[in-house]
């Protein structure tokens, strides 16, 4: 399986213009998850959908981010407007249903986001 | 506030010599992840305790798991180079079905 797919990998913009990033978990898992890792901040879970519904989402933090999942093998995450204090890694990770909460997640390599 | 506080945020020490990590909490998990982050990469699981008082062992690392399960300790025997990287806790929020993750310990090997 080629696991978690990201992009971009890479993304720099200006304040105020939109942003998109995308996923696609690996095939058959269940739960995807977005998280924001920052050096202050660490690892947070913005939020997370099951069987592409949104089940938790008080990790968003505010009005300017939303998440969709149109089917199982893709979700974006969308800024609008990105301000300069969103730059941040992006993570997407996914994990099937079964062994739960105790089984692995598995990451995508990250989008990296520099507003200006 | 952290539900799960790590430390040392930051290590670095010779290659050859032994280390501990740690991750607590005031709260109790039902088991604690510890994944390992390579610069541009994301997290890689590297274990999972379930039971208080387990250890767990692979290769040169040593994880354990608290009595009380509040905490978790990593242990590197004979550090190298390759150990390099942000060493990462989480668990599960009870009841739900999300990871918390700690701030992490960034590990530095010098050759």
């Amino acid at each position: 399986d080629a696991g978690v797919i990201q992009s971009p990998r890479h993304e720099v913009t200006e304040m105020g213009q939109e942003v998109t990033l995308r996923c696609k978990p690996i095939s058959g898992h269940d739960y995807l998850f977005w998280y924001r890792q920052t050096m202050m901040r660490g690892l947070e879970l913005l939020i997370y959908f099951n069987n592409n519904v949104p089940i938790d989402d008080s990790g968003m933090p505010e009005d300017r981010f939303s998440a969709k999942m149109p089917n199982a093998s893709f979700s974006t995450l969308k800024i609008q407007p990105s301000e300069p204090r969103d730059s941040a890694v992006y993570f997407c990770a996914s994990r099937p249903s079964g062994r739960v909460p105790t089984g692995e997640l598995f990451f995508g390599e990250g989008s990296r986001l520099t507003v200006l | 506030t952290q539900l799960l506080e790590q430390s040392p945020q930051f290590l670095s020490i010779q290659e050859g010599e032994n280390l501990t990590v740690y991750c607590n909490s005031s709260s109790v998990f039902s088991s604690l992840q510890w994944y390992r982050q390579e610069p541009g990469e994301g997290p890689v699981l590297l274990v999972t305790v379930v039971t208080g008082g387990e250890v767990k062992k692979l290769k040169r690392l040593t994880f354990q798991f608290g009595d009380a399960r509040k905490d978790s300790s990593l242990h590197i025997t004979a550090a190298q180079p390759g150990d390099t990287g942000l060493y990462l806790c989480a668990g599960p929020i009870q009841g739900a079905q999300k990871l918390v993750f700690g701030q992490g310990t960034r590990l530095t090997i010098n050759p």
